[in-house]
């Protein structure tokens, strides 16, 4: 079956630090890979995508690589702000299952001032 | 642009009632996904619609039933409530480009169900 693995926290940083949350996986057939944020009291938001090996999205400072070899999309940001914090899943879909999504089971972050 | 609407965004029930949670996609969204978290837990996958047809099953318990309308939107309706029902309920739909389900699914803001 599909599953995700994430490191679950919560992490804490301090405002401009560096923030690595790393997530692996296990799929049947091709999946593609997201991480979504939620905010304190909020709904699911998507922060970035790859549909496929080596590649990366980004958006919002944020980053992650498709890594194949590795079965792994870890998230990434070079300076972290406090308006960053908040819970962060990694999630898959496959097509043969019909796009439904696998999240794992969510990052805490909390950057302090 | 236009969301995922969900409505309502809050629901106080008793148990063994019955509940009516609904999910408007954006606009030209054909496929609808039903989600629930529980307290502290990750997103689980429900059920979902393709087209007005249910596309795929997931942990949905047997008191639990939906559907997707012609104009696209979708209902989950949830019987004899139990404790173990309160959940943030989530809605999620996507779009087909050039006849291929898009794997993107963009969010509603969510039900809180709250059962007593």
């Amino acid at each position: 079956g599909n599953s995700v693995t994430q490191m679950e926290g919560p992490v804490t940083l301090s405002e401009e630090a560096f923030l690595t949350i790393n997530c692996t996986y296990t799929a049947t057939g091709y999946p593609s890979l997201f991480w979504y944020v939620q905010y304190p009291g909020e709904g699911l938001q998507l922060l970035l995508k790859a549909t496929k090996a080596d590649d990366k999205g980004s958006n919002k400072g944020f980053e992650a690589t498709y890594r194949k070899e590795t079965t792994s999309f870890h998230l990434e940001k070079g300076s972290v702000q406090v308006s960053d914090s908040a819970v962060y899943f990694c999630a898959l879909s496959v097509r043969g299952s019909n796009y439904k999504l696998t999240f794992g089971k969510g990052t805490l972050l909390t950057v302090n001032p | 642009a236009a969301g995922v609407i969900q409505s309502p965004r809050h629901l106080i029930k008793e148990k063994r009632e019955t509940a009516t949670l609904k999910c408007y996609p954006i606009p030209r969204h054909d496929t609808v996904y039903w989600y629930q978290q529980g307290p502290g837990q990750d997103p689980q996958f429900l059920i979902s619609f393709y087209e007005k047809m249910q596309s795929d099953k997931g942990s949905i318990p047997d008191r639990f039933s939906a559907q997707q309308f012609s104009d696209y939107h979708s209902e989950l309706n949830m019987s004899s409530l139990e404790l173990g029902d309160s959940a943030l309920y989530f809605c999620a739909s996507s779009s087909k480009k050039q006849g291929v389900v898009q794997e993107t699914q963009y969010f509603g803001p969510g039900t809180r169900l709250l059962v007593l």
